[in-house]
């Protein structure tokens, strides 16, 4: 079945800055690829997707890419600020299409 | 803006004690969801459910785990006799269907199995 591998699983950078974090994915029949931000004891929320016929995607300072050929995709978050500290969680749809197979998630801390 | 809602938003129970999570996903959406989510670790997929049938479920959804949409509005999870290695966060999810991919989950419940 579908793997969802995700890395760094913790990062800290400085208000400002730039913050990636990368996923790689198992099954290449995966069409579908959504990032959720989770703040401690909250629901995830989906902050942006892409589509396996699109490479790129961007919204105002969060942009997500897309390789298929090679099986990964990245969150880029630019111009980091303290309200942007929680876990990240990347998704790729499974085989079947129906469920999201989930990373372990990255948690990012802003420091200003 | 329309949301999924969960209640309880916290159950304790005892070791084999039967559980019911109730969701109720937005209005007009056709499919619905439940993950769980172990403290500190990842979300993980239990069961998908469309037309008021299971259309996937995972290896963690055994024969102790049912979800049953009784009425128009809710949908529920039960898990017959919990084990202490149920204890986690419950989280339900829906999603319009057709080209409409994203999947919108509820607060989540978090059930304590002692």
């Amino acid at each position: 079945g579908e793997n969802v591998e995700q890395h760094p699983s913790t990062l800290s950078v400085q208000e400002g800055d730039s913050a990636v974090i990368k996923c790689t994915y198992s099954d290449s029949a995966s069409n579908y690829f959504p990032w959720y931000k989770q703040e401690l004891g909250k629901r995830p929320q989906l902050i942006i997707d892409i589509r396996s016929n699109v490479g790129e995607k961007k919204d105002q300072r969060i942009a997500v890419t897309l390789n298929k050929t090679a099986k990964h995709f990245s969150l880029h978050i630019t111009e980091t600020q303290p309200e942007d500290s929680a876990v990240y969680f990347c998704a790729a749809t499974n085989q079947a299409g129906t469920a999201l197979i989930f990373g372990k998630g990255t948690t990012l801390s802003v420091s200003s | 803006e329309p949301e999924v809602t969960q209640t309880p938003s916290h159950q304790v129970t005892q070791m084999g004690q039967e559980v019911i999570l109730r969701c109720v996903p937005i209005s007009n959406h056709l499919y619905f969801y439940w993950y769980r989510q172990i403290l500190g670790q990842k979300v993980e997929f239990l069961v998908s459910f469309y037309n008021n049938e299971i259309s996937e479920k995972s290896e963690i959804f055994d024969d102790q785990f049912s979800v049953e949409r009784p009425d128009g509005s809710n949908f529920t999870l039960k898990i017959r006799s919990t084990k202490l290695e149920d204890s986690a966060m419950y989280f339900c999810a829906s999603r319009l269907g057709g080209y409409q991919e994203t999947q919108y989950f509820g607060p989540g419940t978090r059930l304590l199995v002692l």
